[in-house]
């Protein structure tokens, strides 16, 4: 089966910097996706990696290395809106994304 | 770019009746969509996915006579509970799969707002 594993929880203070791994076991890989999902709502693209590194963009940033089956997403100046559950995502085969079950982050002031 | 619509947002129904819930892609054409199942405090479960002329795709373990889907155009997908129970009360949330080129081709999907169904 598929396996993907991610922190449940993590707290952080506002303006502080976050890390928050994925590690996953697929039978595929056609890149790695995360995104980010505020309670009640649907979920909003982040980034994707398919090719080993960092990728950058504004306040995170997302990294792959694909012989480790690991990724992490680095958020940088916390702000109390990023409070939201991050959902590291696999795309194996054509299309189909397996999702892990997100962790839940929570920024205090 | 890349905006999803789901309507409805909401809908609240009794047992034995079938709802249906419209996905679009409002700015782009969507050959693939995807419909998803999201529990309380439980991350996405994909439920099938809807090809554009042809057949959707069942998961397993997901009835495919119980969820019907169309995906008649490539803007519009529908899926339809039907003879909802209230074991059907989720969270349902579509994608579109938009193609860009970016030093390759990227697939990324993008999701609507989703539809909360509550089965009395």
């Amino acid at each position: 089966g598929q396996n993907i594993d991610q922190p449940t929880e993590m707290t952080a203070t506002e303006g502080a910097i976050v890390q928050i791994n994925c590690t996953y076991q697929t039978s595929g890989f056609n890149g790695l996706f995360w995104y980010q999902q505020h309670a009640g709502e649907a979920p909003t693209f982040l980034s994707y990696n398919v090719l080993d590194g960092l990728e950058e963009k504004g306040r995170f940033s997302s990294f792959l290395s694909r012989s480790k089956g690991y990724s992490y997403l680095l958020l940088k100046e916390l702000q109390m809106k990023d409070s939201a559950s991050y959902l590291c995502a696999v795309q194996l085969g054509y299309s189909t994304l397996t999702f892990g079950k997100g962790t839940m982050l929570l920024v205090s002031p | 770019g890349a905006v999803v619509s789901q309507h409805p947002s909401w809908v609240i129904c009794k047992s034995g009746t079938s709802v249906k819930i419209e996905c679009r892609s409002l700015d782009f054409q969507a050959t693939t969509m995807f419909w998803y199942r999201q529990f309380p405090k439980q991350s996405l479960m994909l439920m099938a996915t809807s090809n554009e002329g042809s057949k959707a795709t069942y998961e397993q373990g997901v009835e495919k006579d119980k969820f019907l889907i169309n995906h008649a155009s490539l803007t519009l997908s529908t899926l339809t509970v039907t003879s909802a129970h209230p074991e059907d009360s989720s969270f349902y949330i579509c994608s579109a799969k938009l193609l860009t080129l970016l030093g390759g081709v990227q697939e990324t999907q993008y999701f609507g707002p989703g539809t909360r169904l509550l089965v009395l």
